[in-house]
């Protein structure tokens, strides 16, 4: 399975301002994701970020407010911005491994936002 | 649209006794199924799936699920819980025809004590 790796595993950050979020895996994936889970909340997408094409956005959810980049097959960032208390969750990303028709998607180890 | 319910927030049982973790699913097609497990401030980890074939799944630590297609279910269990398994438990599912993205229950909280 992948490995992937997340900056900055948390942070505090003060309203109206934004945040940029790394994501890095060891191997190419074709397909990468970005979740949002609020406080005892479930996992809810965010948006589909695959190399060379925009990134799909689910509803609810604006290019403005969460941009995405994913330069290569390896790598991705999740920028929220213009922060509000609102905001404050747990990001994941994860890719999803379609090899042998497995479908499993691996999650990497989050970044807990905090938002003043 | 594809759904997925976990009727229980949470799941009391004393290790060594089995246990249970439900999951019931709602999609247009045939379903893939998954159980992932998270631990207190960390990621998602994958457990087990259902894509085809043997109804009864086996997966990491000892943990299997049954898929129930009449039922719309894939209940999660284990014959004998450890007080390791504390954690939070997600089912999720998606539609095996065409592109669909992966669909998270709520999440059930599990405890197992001493």
């Amino acid at each position: 399975s992948a490995v992937i790796s997340q900056k900055p595993s948390r942070d505090i950050c003060q309203r109206g301002t934004s945040l940029t979020i790394q994501c890095q895996v060891d191997s190419q994936v074709t397909m990468m994701f970005w979740y949002r889970q609020q406080p005892g909340q479930s996992l809810t997408l965010i948006a589909t970020a695959n190399q060379g094409s925009e990134a799909t956005y689910e509803s609810g959810f604006v290019i403005d407010k969460f941009p995405i980049s994913r330069p290569n097959l390896t790598f991705s960032t999740l920028t929220v911005s213009n922060m509000s208390p609102e905001d404050s969750s747990i990001y994941l990303c994860s890719v999803e491994d379609r090899g042998a028709g497995a479908y499993e998607q691996y999650f990497g180890p989050g970044t807990r936002l905090t938002v003043t | 649209a594809q759904s997925v319910a976990q009727p229980e927030d949470q799941v009391n049982v004393a290790e060594g006794n089995p246990l249970t973790v439900k999951c019931t699913y709602s999609v247009s097609g045939n379903p893939y199924l998954f159980w992932y497990v998270q631990y207190p401030n960390r990621g998602l980890q994958f457990l087990l799936k259902y894509i085809t074939g043997d109804n009864l799944v086996k997966g990491s630590y000892g943990f299997e699920a049954e898929f129930n297609k009449s039922q719309t279910s894939f209940h999660l269990k284990k014959p004998s819980a450890l007080v390791s398994d504390s954690a939070l438990y997600f089912c999720a599912v998606r539609d095996v025809h065409g592109y669909s993205t992966l669909t998270f229950g709520k999440g059930t909280m599990l405890l197992v004590s001493p």
